[in-house]
């Protein structure tokens, strides 16, 4: 695609629900990235995909957090049994090569997550 | 540990203005890229500018401008007379050599009056 592209833009759900984040990178970029970002803060890193696998799963704040990428494309967020605290924006980037070199990202518009 | 600061929260000028974002970082790499990125009203990051730790040399794009000093640690952008479209979050961030994790400041809104 074009850009990189997040769905669904907007997800309300109650608390103790499970909700699934879809991000679409730009066809070719092997690295993704997912951030979190809280309201009025910065961005806070989350897990990164080299390919299909995440090196590093470490920024995830609980067990309660998992994403998967398959066939070097798509990537899910899933939040189970969400709280109140994980209402963000969560922001997906991409990048065309292995991050080492530090290459710039581009960024989705992001999923706006409310959790009642 | 790393960390990018951007103590300005909020920054309000009127157009035309000159306007200096401050960015102040941590890193105990000898190498690293420094990056600033906007994020306008629509929500989607855009990147402005990547500079190597090596390289101190100040740059100018249009009326964008970068003040990298790493005595201090500091990686300054300036916007010259600036416009109503300039209104956004700009955010800095730090990314060390051959890593992945590039780390984000909190950010400063930027409001540009008419």
């Amino acid at each position: 695609g074009a850009g990189v592209s997040q769905s669904p833009s907007n997800k309300v759900t109650e608390k103790g629900k499970d909700v699934e984040l879809r991000c679409d990178p730009i066809s070719g970029h092997t690295a993704l990235y997912w951030y979190r970002q809280r309201l009025g803060q910065g961005l806070e890193f989350l897990i990164y995909f080299q390919g299909n696998s995440a090196p590093d799963k470490s920024g995830l704040p609980s067990d309660r957090f998992s994403a998967e990428r398959t066939g070097e494309s798509v990537s899910t967020l899933t939040i189970q049994r969400t709280q109140q605290e994980d209402s963000a924006v969560y922001l997906c980037a991409s990048s065309l090569v292995p991050a080492a070199t530090n290459e710039k990202l581009f960024f989705g518009s992001g999923t706006q997550l409310s959790v009642l | 540990a790393q960390k990018v600061t951007q103590a300005q929260t909020e920054i309000s000028v009127v157009e035309k203005e000159d306007v200096t974002l401050d960015c102040v970082y941590e890193t105990r790499d000898t190498t690293y890229y420094l990056f600033w990125y906007k994020q306008p009203p629509s929500g989607e990051l855009v990147f402005l500018i990547r500079r190597n730790s090596f390289d101190e040399q100040n740059e100018i794009s249009g009326r964008y401008s970068w003040n990298f000093q790493k005595s201090t640690s500091s990686f300054n952008f300036t916007i010259t007379a600036s416009q109503v479209v300039d209104s956004a979050v700009y955010f800095c961030a730090l990314s060390p050599t051959g890593g992945f994790k590039t780390i984000f400041g909190a950010g400063t809104r930027l409001f540009v009056k008419a």
